[in-house]
C-alpha cells in the first residue's frame, strides 16, 4: 500500500483560496467515492472535515470543499482565516478492504 | 457524543510487545468500526489496521501484518491494539478511530505515545 502522493506545502494570505491535490492510483482513489480529508493542528489529534470525497460532517465551514477527477482527488480552502493554518491528510479506501493516507500538506496563512 | 479515551504513555525496549487501550462512549460500541491509525514524530499518519467490534473480524496494514493484532471487550466498550517485536521504527502516536460506516475515521482519540527505546 503505497501512500496517496500530496504537495508537503501550499498557502495563502487571508480571504484567498488554496488547494490541496492527492494524487492515487486505480486501486484506492480511482473506484471508490471514499475519499476524506483531516485537518491536523499542532499536537492535537486530526479531525475530519470531508468524507465521501465532498460531503462535510456537521460543524465544518463550508469554505472547506472537496473533489475528485479520476485518481486524483482535491480539497480546496476558501476565504482562508489565521485557524486554516494547519497539516492537511487526504485518505482513500483501497482494494482488500484497507486504507490509504496521504503524506499530508503543511498550510500556511501568509 | 462520541468519546475515545486512549491509554497513558509507554515507553518499551526493543523486542517487546505494547497494548495501547481505547474506551468508547456515547454511541453503541458495536455499531462502529474502530480503526487504528500512528504517527510518527514529524511524519505523516500511517493506518495501522481496523477491527469490527461486532463480529471481532480485522484487517491489518500489510507492512504489520504478524506482529499486530487488534481486539475488543464489548462489555467494557473498549479496543485494544497490541504490537509485538517493537523497533525504534514502532516509536509513534497511536491513535484510535471510529468509522460509522462511511469509510473515513470520524472520531479520534487523544492518542498514545509509545516510544521504544533501548
Amino acid at each position: 500500500q503505497s501512500a496517496l502522493t500530496q504537495p508537503p506545502s501550499a498557502s495563502g494570505s487571508p480571504g484567498q483560496s488554496v488547494t490541496i491535490s492527492c494524487t492515487g492510483t486505480s486501486s484506492d482513489v480511482g473506484p471508490y467515492n471514499f475519499v476524506s480529508w483531516y485537518q491536523q493542528h499542532p499536537g492535537k489529534a486530526p479531525k475530519l472535515i470531508i468524507y465521501h470525497v465532498t460531503k462535510r460532517p456537521s460543524g465544518v465551514p463550508d469554505r472547506f470543499s472537496g473533489s475528485k477527477s479520476g485518481n486524483t482527488a482535491s480539497l480546496t480552502v476558501s476565504g482562508l482565516q489565521a485557524e486554516d493554518e494547519a497539516d492537511y491528510y487526504c485518505s482513500s479506501f483501497a482494494n482488500s478492504n484497507t486504507w490509504v493516507f496521504g503524506g499530508g500538506t503543511k498550510v500556511t496563512v501568509l | 457524543q462520541v468519546h475515545l479515551v486512549q491509554s497513558g504513555t509507554e515507553m518499551k525496549k526493543p523486542g517487546a510487545s505494547v497494548r495501547v487501550s481505547c474506551k468508547a462512549s456515547g454511541y453503541t460500541f458495536t455499531g462502529r468500526y474502530i480503526h487504528w491509525v500512528r504517527q510518527a514524530p514529524g511524519q505523516g499518519l500511517e493506518w495501522v489496521g481496523r477491527i469490527i467490534p461486532a463480529s471481532g473480524d480485522t484487517i491489518y496494514a500489510q507492512s504489520l501484518q504478524g506482529r499486530v493484532t487488534m481486539t475488543s471487550d464489548t462489555s467494557i466498550s473498549t479496543g485494544y491494539m497490541d504490537l509485538s517485536r517493537l523497533t525504534s521504527d514502532d516509536s509513534a502516536i497511536y491513535y484510535c478511530a471510529t468509522d460509522g460506516g462511511h469509510h473515513d475515521f470520524d472520531d479520534w482519540g487523544q492518542g498514545t505515545l509509545v516510544t521504544v527505546s533501548s
